[in-house]
């Protein structure tokens, strides 16, 4: 079983839709939390960031971690053409770079 | 602009004929790391640099090689390339170790080996 888990989708939805996002994971010992974005041929980018449990909300995106159920989540609002791309959920014990466990990343299309 | 580069971007090559992906921040940063990126895989460390002349493995190291000469390159090198390796490969760097939210990824190299 691997460490993280992510629907690979493809995840197609309508322009202004909200958008949830998910991963499971397995080691209880993970505090850091974060997604990444990537759009087609490109490296990916950092989107959010979130320390333990709760949420964390940037413009139209909010991240979720519930550390009791081993599940975190993004939430895109208002979704828009431009947020098409590959999501990667990341997680790490120590917030070092050196211990990141990546999901496979769920791949997301905008209909406009 | 604040950037990591690799080189090449797209790579076939045949079993066995050495290669060398080469990887460039112009940051100052300490950190610099490998990946590679298959479906289903998701991203998975190959090896890794704390800072020059400091290396250690990742997740999956095995047939690759990599050094730091110098603070702002980490070339990935793979002595005898196998069609196993046909992978997409990301190089990242981050200012410190252990800052791993602040990571900037390349564009990545499409490898292919035959």
């Amino acid at each position: 079983q691997k460490e993280v888990e992510q629907d690979p989708g493809p995840l197609s939805v309508p322009e202004g839709a909200i958008v949830s996002l998910n991963c499971t994971y397995s080691n209880s010992a993970f505090q850091y939390f974060m997604w990444y974005r990537q759009y087609s041929r490109k490296g990916p980018e950092l989107l959010m960031y979130t320390y333990s449990s709760g949420n964390k909300e940037d413009g139209r995106f909010t991240a979720q971690v519930d550390k009791s159920s081993k599940y975190i989540s993004l939430f895109i609002r208002d979704s828009q053409p431009s947020d098409s791309a590959t999501y990667l959920c990341a997680m790490s014990r120590t917030g070092s770079a050196r211990q990141l466990t990546f999901g496979s990343g769920t791949q997301l299309t905008v209909l406009p | 602009e604040a950037q990591v580069t690799q080189n090449p971007r797209y790579l076939i090559t045949v079993t066995g004929k050495k290669l060398t992906v080469t990887c460039s921040q112009n940051m100052n940063h300490e950190y610099m790391s490998w990946y590679r990126q298959d479906p289903g895989l998701g991203l998975r460390q190959i090896y890794y640099s704390m800072n020059v002349e400091v290396t250690d493995k990742g997740d999956v190291p095995e047939g690759y090689k990599v050094s730091r000469k110098e603070k702002r390159n980490f070339p990935l090198i793979l002595e005898s390339p196998s069609p196993n390796q046909t992978s997409l490969y990301f190089c990242a760097s981050s200012l410190y170790p252990g800052e791993s939210y602040e990571q900037y990824f390349g564009p990545g190299t499409r490898l292919t080996v035959t």
